[in-house]
């Protein structure tokens, strides 16, 4: 079937400028996280998205970060002002089982560029 | 907080070598040990995990290690081939002890297999 998809996979966008990221999750998974890769660095937890439950928003970095999960399924990640240490692969993953220690699958993620 | 530290950042080996890459956690409410392969300009994927119930799991030429005590986890790769040369990241997790399945993630291990 099919992966996790996410759109745009590239995006330039200039200093100051809002930009919106896109996730649609494997078809049935009940969990949806958000996380971010920095040029040759590990992945960073933004936040996790669980059915109808308050969503862990503990990695976001700055309240110019914020995500909302519509309907249970497609996710939207929003950078207001952007900076350029915004400059990064944003990756979305989805999980079958809501509890911790499921196998996360991730999507191809989308490359940004603050000029 | 929560950190994963792991070791070394790269590492080259001939074909048919072994590979091991190490990690630490700090979470000691961590149970669950997942590990990507990334390979260049791709999503990263699971490749194996253990759960803090067990002290070892073997796939194959994979295998992953789990001392609790001492709070770290190693990853085994024998007989090196070049398909294997990637970027490993660790990660750890609450597992079902938790309500959310977020992942603390290593800085990753650059492999290298020479042929």
């Amino acid at each position: 079937g099919a992966g996790v998809s996410q759109s745009p996979s590239n995006k330039v966008t200039e200093k100051g400028k809002d930009v919106e990221l896109r996730c649609d999750p494997i078809s049935g998974h009940t969990a949806l996280y958000w996380y971010r890769q920095s040029l040759g660095q590990g992945l960073e937890f933004l936040i996790y998205f669980q059915g109808n439950s308050a969503p862990d928003k503990s990695g976001l970095p700055s309240d110019r970060f914020s995500a909302e999960r519509t309907g249970g399924s497609v996710s939207t990640l929003t950078i207001q002002r952007t900076q350029q240490e915004d400059s990064a692969v944003y990756l979305c993953a989805s999980s079958l089982v809501s509890s911790g220690g499921s196998e996360q699958y991730f999507g191809p993620g989308t490359r940004l560029t603050v000029t | 907080g929560e950190n994963v530290e792991q070791h070394p950042s790269t590492l080259s080996v001939q074909e048919g070598d072994s590979a091991v890459i190490k990690c630490t956690y700090s979470d000691s409410a961590s149970n669950y040990f997942p590990w990507y392969k990334q390979e260049l300009g791709k999503r990263p994927q699971l490749i194996i995990d253990i759960r803090s119930n067990v002290g070892e799991k073997k796939d194959q030429r994979i295998a992953v290690t789990l001392n609790k005590t001492a709070k770290h986890f190693s990853l085994h790769i024998t007989e090196t081939q070049p398909e294997d040369s990637a970027v490993y990241f660790c990660a750890a997790s609450r597992g079902k002890r938790s309500n959310t399945g977020k992942l603390i993630f290593g800085q990753g291990t650059t492999l290298q297999v020479k042929p």
